[in-house]
């Protein structure tokens, strides 16, 4: 069964430095979403991507956070200058279409660590 | 905006005895309802998802989950728990237009005591 993939699976760093966290959608699906889930907490939306463009953000995803899909397989989350508060585990996922009724299909996590 | 509350933070359920774990929405319109569940070191896992016609949906692994809209509620529920369904479950709402992201409630932690 076709499966989204994520790498790595954790990634310490420190304050300031600039992390990249992959995912490999599955791959017939267009659409592209980061989450992320702060220990303890809600997993959160971060952005959707179709078309190579952002579809939509919320709030959490300001201008330290970038997103790319550099070829026909990788799609990235970039953190520029990471802060303590970046901490969390970060969900990669993927649908065929980008309806609301449609499915998500979710990566294992990046478990990010921020000292 | 859109809110999912689960107000159940942990249950503890015996193997073999029934399960139901709430989902309350806000939400004005029809929402796509999700349940997820999500083992550690995996990733979320689709037990089931409801957006249209019987509201009585069947999901993977004998879960099943009732959409009832005077309630604002999604629940979900299992007749005879296994021990290899402990783990955390989430509820999600998508909506109509605007954009497809999905917003959680907090999860549910299930233990299953042998």
């Amino acid at each position: 069964e076709p499966e989204v993939t994520q790498t790595p699976s954790h990634q310490v760093t420190q304050m300031g430095q600039e992390v990249i966290l992959r995912c490999v959608p599955i791959s017939n699906h267009l659409y592209f979403y980061w989450y992320r889930q702060i220990l303890g907490q809600k997993v959160e939306f971060l952005v959707s991507f179709y078309n190579n463009e952002i579809s939509e953000k919320s709030e959490i995803f300001d201008d330290q956070f970038s997103v790319e899909r550099p070829d026909g397989s990788n799609f990235t989350l970039k953190i520029r200058s990471t802060k303590l508060e970046d901490s969390a585990m970060y969900f990669c996922a993927s649908s065929e279409r980008g309806r609301g009724a449609d499915t998500q299909y979710f990566g294992p996590g990046t478990r990010l660590t921020v000292l | 905006a859109q809110s999912v509350t689960q107000p159940d933070i942990h249950i503890t359920v015996s193997e073999g005895a029934s399960l139901e774990l709430r989902c309350n929405y806000s939400y004005g319109a029809t929402p796509y309802l999700f349940w997820y569940v999500q083992s550690p070191g995996q990733g979320l896992q689709l037990l089931l998802k409801y957006f249209s016609g019987d509201t009585l949906v069947q999901g993977i692994k004998g879960f099943e989950a009732e959409f009832k809209r005077s309630q604002s509620s999604f629940n979900l529920r299992k007749p005879s728990v296994h021990w290899s369904d402990a783990a955390e479950y989430f509820c999600a709402v998508g909506f109509t237009g605007g954009g497809n992201k999905l917003t959680f409630g907090t999860g549910t932690q299930l233990k299953v005591e042998l």
